[in-house]
């Protein structure tokens, strides 16, 4: 009930596509949802989050889309750029503590 | 402002030494917590602290695991005797409130090879 799912583990995006990666959560009492980026050799770093009584969130070129029926929420890159290569983290939130996806390796090619 | 530090950033040891782990938060701010990524995996939480007293320390592994924050500033994590599964990316982080929308910042990591 505390795992948040992430996928895909892997994506290559061709410059200027979408990028979307998705997570899924058991636990209705999340109510925290953020979105962490790390380059190599770096921490996370905080991109995007959302809190459940708001369908979408936009910030740039990066949007999350949370379904809190379906308890579901993903991250869209537009206009994917290759500077946007790295990991990034789903997470999750009913406290102080995240509980983490696995993480998307993001190739962005030139 | 400085960001959370973390020392050192590789560590590689072997099975059965001991290693401590340091991290200084971001100054002002009363929560720290510990993080794991184990190749591959997602980031664990290993536990919280609020000033100098552990809130929660429900994702330590085991007992060879030990943290401290002294005096509620820099803390460190010990690991004895290391076992080759504690390989890994430590990461420390920190935020000022408490409460699931605060923002956490993490520190680069400490790299913790154990042949």
């Amino acid at each position: 009930q505390q795992q948040v799912k992430q996928s895909p583990q892997s994506l290559i995006v061709q410059k200027g596509g979408i990028s979307i990666i998705n997570c899924a959560y058991e636990n209705t009492a999340f109510d925290y949802f953020p979105w962490y980026q790390q380059f190599p050799g770096k921490g996370p770093a905080l991109l995007i989050a959302i809190r459940p009584d708001v369908s979408e969130k936009k910030e740039g070129r990066f949007t999350i889309s949370f379904n809190k029926s379906a308890k579901q929420f993903s991250l869209h890159i537009m206009d994917s750029q290759p500077g946007d290569s790295a990991t990034y983290f789903c997470a999750a939130s009913g406290t102080y503590k995240y509980i983490f996806g696995t993480g998307t390796r993001l190739k962005v090619l030139a | 402002e400085a960001g959370v530090t973390q020392f050192p950033s590789h560590s590689v040891i072997e099975k059965g030494q001991t290693v401590t782990l340091r991290c200084d938060p971001i100054s002002g701010h009363d929560n720290l917590y510990w993080y794991r990524r184990v190749m591959g995996k997602e980031i664990k939480f290993l536990l919280h602290f609020v000033k100098e007293s552990k809130q929660d320390e429900s994702g330590m592994p085991n007992n060879r695991f030990l943290a401290e924050r002294t005096g509620g500033t820099y803390s460190t994590l010990k690991v004895q005797p290391a076992e080759l599964e504690d390989s890994g990316v430590y990461f420390c982080a920190s935020s000022r409130l408490r409460g699931a929308n605060t923002e956490a910042f993490f520190g680069q990591g400490t790299r913790l090879t154990v042949v």
